[in-house]
Order: C-alpha cells, then sequence, then structure tokens
C-alpha cells in the first residue's frame, strides 16, 4: 500500500541555519503531496503543496519539489528563525478519500 | 470564516464513563476525519465520512463510534472511556466533491485525559 516515510527527530539547528527534511513516499499513480506544520498545543495546519511531478510548493520561506523520478518531497528552508520549532509531517492523497501521513519531524531551533 | 471547530477543548473523564467529541466545519467539505494523536506520535485514523450519510473505520477504530449527523457535523463517541484512549483527538474536513488529491484542514484538538 501507500506509504509516507520521513526522517526520524528531533532534528536541532542554530538560528540560520538551512534546513531539510527528507520525505520520501511510496505510491501508484500520482498522489498530491502536503507539508503540515504543528505549533505546540495546536492542530495541523497546510505549510504546502504540490499536485504534480516538478510542481515546487513554498510557504513562509519554506519549499518542497515533487520528485516523481526519486519519489521524494524534501522539506527546505534557506534560514531557519526560532519561531519555526514545531512538528513537521509529509502526507500523500490519492485516488481514494484517505489521506496516508508521515510519523512527523520535530524541529528544534536554538538562538 | 471559522473553519473546522471542536468542542470540548480539554476534557478529563473517569474510566468508564462516556462522552461524545463534536467536529464541525463551515467549508461545505464533503469528507470528514477523526485522528488520535499520542505524545511524540503521528497520527492515526480512528474513523472518516467520505460523504454525508457515509461512515468507515480506520487505523484504530476499536472502543469509538462515529455519526455524521449531517454535511457540516461528525461526532465522535466514547461509550466506555478506557485509560488508552487518553490522547489529543483531531477532527479534519476536505473538499472531496471534484477530486480527491485535496489538503485537510484540521481543528484545534480535543485534550482528552481518561483516568
Amino acid at each position: 500500500g501507500d506509504s509516507v516515510t520521513q526522517m526520524e527527530g528531533p532534528v536541532t539547528l542554530s538560528e540560520e541555519a538551512f534546513l531539510t527534511i527528507n520525505c520520501t513516499y511510496t505510491a501508484t499513480g500520482y498522489p498530491s503531496l502536503f507539508w503540515y506544520v504543528q505549533y505546540p498545543g495546536e492542530g495541523l495546519q497546510l505549510l504546502l503543496k504540490a499536485t504534480k511531478a516538478d510542481d515546487k510548493g513554498s510557504n513562509k520561506g519554506f519549499e518542497a519539489t515533487y520528485r516523481k523520478e526519486t519519489t521524494s518531497f524534501h522539506l527546505e528552508k534557506g534560514s531557519v528563525q526560532v519561531s519555526d520549532s514545531a512538528v513537521y509531517f509529509c502526507a500523500l492523497s490519492q485516488s481514494n478519500y484517505q489521506l496516508i501521513w508521515g510519523a512527523g519531524t520535530k524541529l528544534i531551533i536554538k538562538p | 470564516n471559522a473553519g473546522v471547530t471542536q468542542t470540548p477543548k480539554f476534557q478529563v473523564l473517569k474510566t468508564g464513563q462516556s462522552m461524545t467529541l463534536q467536529c464541525a466545519q463551515d467549508m461545505n467539505h464533503n469528507s470528514m476525519y477523526w485522528y488520535r494523536q499520542d505524545p511524540g506520535m503521528g497520527l492515526r485514523l480512528i474513523y472518516y465520512s467520505a460523504s454525508e450519510g457515509t461512515t468507515d473505520k480506520g487505523e484504530v477504530p476499536n472502543g469509538y463510534n462515529v455519526s455524521r449527523l449531517n454535511k457540516r457535523e461528525f461526532s465522535l463517541r466514547l461509550e466506555s472511556a478506557a485509560p488508552s484512549q487518553t490522547s489529543v483527538y483531531f477532527c479534519a474536513s476536505r473538499d472531496t466533491g471534484r477530486q480527491v488529491r485535496t489538503e485537510a484542514f484540521f481543528g484545534q484538538g480535543t485534550r482528552l485525559t481518561v483516568v
């Protein structure tokens, strides 16, 4: 079946460092791909999305490119801030009504 | 525009008590979902409703029941709460009317403790 694999956390970085959180997926067909962010004590918010191969989703300085050849959707940011500390989830949606979720990656940014 | 609203935000139950978690969305979405999130863990799907009048089991349905009351509302009931059901519960909705590869919108969660 379909699956999403994220790099394990926590990922700890210093402020202004470059961020990459890896996400790879297994799916038949052409899923849409998403990154969600969850701040402490809150629900999940959509961060960015991509609906077809080679699409780049971007928001708040974060970017991710839908790579069908490597089945990946890695999240990147050029310069992280303390306020980016959160849990990040990668997910895909296929031609049914369910979303497939990664396990989440906790990001800790130190000043 | 409120989005997805969950009530209550916090609840403490004694083992064996019952309760219903309420969820409503004002985005006219077809599909609605209930997830649980345990500390340090990801999301696990309890039940979902692809459209009004239909419900389906997810990954962890045991101990729960759901009702899709109308297009807006999707409730989750714990008939006899157990400590293992201590978790944070999230409701979500999606617009799957024209195509299904859409994003989900989440409520703020209900933090449930069973003692």
